[in-house]
């Protein structure tokens, strides 16, 4: 099985600040990654697949990159709405699928 | 717009058995493969079940093969989570999702609490 590793698992920053957050694969996912956002009490909410493509109406501040098993995802200036925890998932190892541990955003 | 409406989770005796419904609205649900994720309470997000447009294929976590069964009624739009021999572990918020691979839209979840 792929094992899916985030870092931080917390992390505090401020509104403008620029953030990044990195996930790490037990093996090559040749791209198969995807993000997602949740927020308290919600579902969760596709952001970027196939490591840097966004989903429909997400804002550009947040970007992805990486290759074989270190990706991460950026977020440019953050803005209020954007605090939640965040969870990096692949899908190389298909039909079976795994999500990291999530990044907790917090505010400073 | 795409709703996903879960429903079927409770309280429910470990060794019990509890099945899970998850209608579909807005959006051409036989042509779309779906998902089951879990989250445990105040943990992370679990991948539990997966099925084809069809329901020809099914894919199961390992902590639930043999236990679990997913399904499909493309004539109701909704899919199915059968949970049986149902342990503390368990308990968790389901979620049932589009798509296989990557999961582009979610419902709200349903709560099991799997408790004597």
């Amino acid at each position: 099985d792929i094992q899916m590793t985030q870092s931080p698992s917390s992390l505090s920053a401020s509104v403008g600040d620029r953030v990044t957050i990195t996930c790490r694969a037990s093996q090559d996912i040749s791209n198969d990654l995807a993000w997602y956002q949740q927020k308290p009490g919600k579902a969760p909410k596709l952001l970027l697949y196939a490591t840097s493509r966004l989903d429909s109406g997400v804002p550009s501040r947040f970007s992805g990159s990486g290759s074989g098993t270190d990706y991460t995802l950026t977020i440019s200036s953050l803005q209020p709405e954007d605090f939640a925890t965040y969870y990096c998932q692949q899908y190389s190892s298909t039909p079976v699928y795994s999500f990291a541990q999530g990044t907790k955003l917090e505010i400073k | 717009e795409v709703q996903l409406l879960e429903s079927g989770g409770g309280l429910v005796q470990p060794g019990g058995s509890l099945r899970l419904s998850c209608v579909a609205s807005g959006f051409t649900f036989d042509t779309y493969a779906m998902t089951w994720v879990r989250q445990a309470p105040g943990r992370g997000l679990e991948w539990v079940s997966g099925m084809s447009v069809t329901g020809d294929r099914t894919y199961y976590a390992d902590s639930v093969k043999g236990r679990f069964a997913i399904s499909r009624d493309n004539s109701k739009n909704t899919l199915y989570l059968q949970l049986n021999t149902l342990t503390a572990e368990d308990t968790a918020i389901y979620y049932c999702a589009t798509r296989l691979y990557y999961f582009d839209n979610w419902g709200q979840g349903t709560l099991v609490t799997v408790s004597s």
